[in-house]
């Protein structure tokens, strides 16, 4: 199946400071991205819808200026935690949706990315 | 609004017996269904969707589900459980021409013991 990597796995950092995370599909290019936040113990929750070129679309209670979404090429989207609190501190995950070849309508997630903020 | 409801937080099942782990699913129009399994500190992996045709999907790690569009669901089985198995299972369903957003359920965790 398709690859979509995410860098780094852990990160640590301290507060009031910012943090990026990256996520690439490997072999594929994906117009659409997704990036979820995942609480211990819970399911995904959906923060913002990242599409190639364009703004991202945020879910209602995400805050924009604090979650930055760039998605600068067919291959790369990256998640900025701007001014990071503790609360921040979660499991974000990425998702890359490949719509063309056999896989089509399939999504692919990245393996996750821990942050914690001290 | 599309919804997925995963009944079961837990299933446990003996090695060597079959297990199935249930899925329900809400959404206007035809449904697109996935299976995701998710291991402690990894992102999900994909084991199989139902877009169209065969009711029965066949998907990675001897893992089948099938599509039962008048029950409204898409129960994830095994004919034999594996110890490797154990990890959180997540059903996820998106409709079509939505742009693929998924919407998951809660996620059941199944637990195979020796």
């Amino acid at each position: 199946g398709a690859v979509v990597s995410q860098h780094p796995s852990w990160v640590i950092c301290k507060s009031g400071t910012s943090v990026k995370i990256e996520c690439r599909s490997l072999d594929f290019q994906a117009t659409t991205m997704f990036w979820y936040r995942q609480f211990p113990k819970q399911s995904l929750m959906l923060m913002a819808t990242s599409n190639e070129g364009s703004k991202a679309t945020y879910e209602q209670g995400v805050e924009k200026d604090k979650f930055l979404i760039n998605h600068a090429s067919l291959t790369l989207s990256t998640l900025t935690v701007t001014s990071a609190h503790p609360e921040d501190s979660s499991f974000y995950i990425c998702s890359a949706a490949e719509l063309t070849g056999l896989n089509g309508n399939t999504i692919y997630f990245g393996e996750g990315s821990w942050l914690t903020v001290v | 609004a599309q919804s997925v409801a995963q009944p079961e937080d837990q299933v446990n099942v003996a090695e060597g017996n079959p297990l199935t782990v249930k899925c329900t699913y809400s959404v206007s129009g035809n449904p697109y269904l996935f299976w995701y399994v998710q291991y402690p500190n990894r992102g999900l992996q994909f084991l199989l969707k139902y877009i169209t045709g065969d009711n029965l999907v066949k998907g990675s790690y001897g893992f089948e589900a099938e599509f039962n569009k008048s029950q409204t669901s898409f129960h994830l089985k095994k004919p034999s459980a594996l110890v490797s198995d154990s990890a959180l299972y997540f059903c996820a369903v998106r409709a079509t021409g939505t742009a693929s957003k998924l919407t998951f359920g809660t996620g059941t965790r199944l637990q195979v013991t020796l």
